[in-house]
């Protein structure tokens, strides 16, 4: 089946880059979407098409896809950047059309 | 302003039914295809599946784990999209999420979430 992997928990200090990847074989090929979450609350798009922003979402946050490995890129960690982190890829050519990865539990020390 | 809420969580009992439902609105409901994600407690999200929009027939495709138990049905004169839920097990607990589709600017993001409705499966 078509897995997407992501680790469990970055960590990282304010102000710092956090980089949150995303593999699966070939995934350059296809488009990815990723998603904020924070406790209790509904998923929010924050990067789509791998590296397209939607308004309101700031430009230190970023994203890049190649090969067999999708990353999301946060820089200058702030306080409220801590949730986690949800890559997803559509893929109409087979199923399951719709996965998401893990999940990534991002800290800020 | 684009607004999702979904209703209809409870607690039911394993094998039992439960309609949920997604109220859009701020936006033209029928020209989005409209998606459904759960979330079981403290884990990670899984999609339960979408509907296309009427331009493309408002086909469905579901998740291994619900298809044949779950239909996704919508209503674009009221701006509602159904989850209709038989069969239903203790591993259907959770939040789901009805989201939007962004296939007007024909990509395949989900731009905007509702806040999500209970389900709990439980005897």
């Amino acid at each position: 089946s078509y897995v997407l992997t992501q680790p469990p928990s970055v960590s990282v200090a304010p102000g710092k880059t956090a980089r949150i990847t995303c593999g699966r074989k070939n995934i350059g090929d296809k488009s990815v979407h990723w998603y904020q979450q924070k406790p209790g609350q509904a998923p929010v798009l924050v990067v789509y098409d791998d590296s397209d922003r939607p308004s309101g979402i700031p430009e230190r946050i970023s994203g890049s896809n190649s090969g067999d490995t999708a990353t999301l890129t946060i820089s200058g960690v702030e306080a409220g950047d801590e949730a986690d982190y949800y890559c997803q890829v559509w893929d109409s050519t087979h199923e399951p059309y719709v996965v998401f990865g893990g999940g990534t539990k991002l800290t800020v020390l | 302003e684009v607004q999702l809420v979904e209703s209809g969580g409870d607690l039911v009992q394993p094998g039992r039914s439960l309609r949920l439902s997604c109220t859009a609105s701020g936006f033209t409901f029928g020209d989005y295809a409209m998606s459904w994600v759960r979330q079981a407690p403290g884990k990670g999200l899984e999609w339960v599946g979408f509907i296309r929009s009427k331009a493309y027939a408002g086909t469905t495709e579901y998740a291994a784990s619900v298809k044949g138990r779950f239909t996704i049905s919508r209503d674009d004169s009221k701006s509602i999209a159904y989850l209709q839920m038989n069969s239903l097990k203790t591993e259907d607990t959770g939040f789901y999420y009805c989201s939007r589709v962004n296939v007007v600017a024909e990509r395949t993001d989900q731009d905007y979430w509702g806040q999500g409705t209970l389900v709990t499966v439980s005897s």
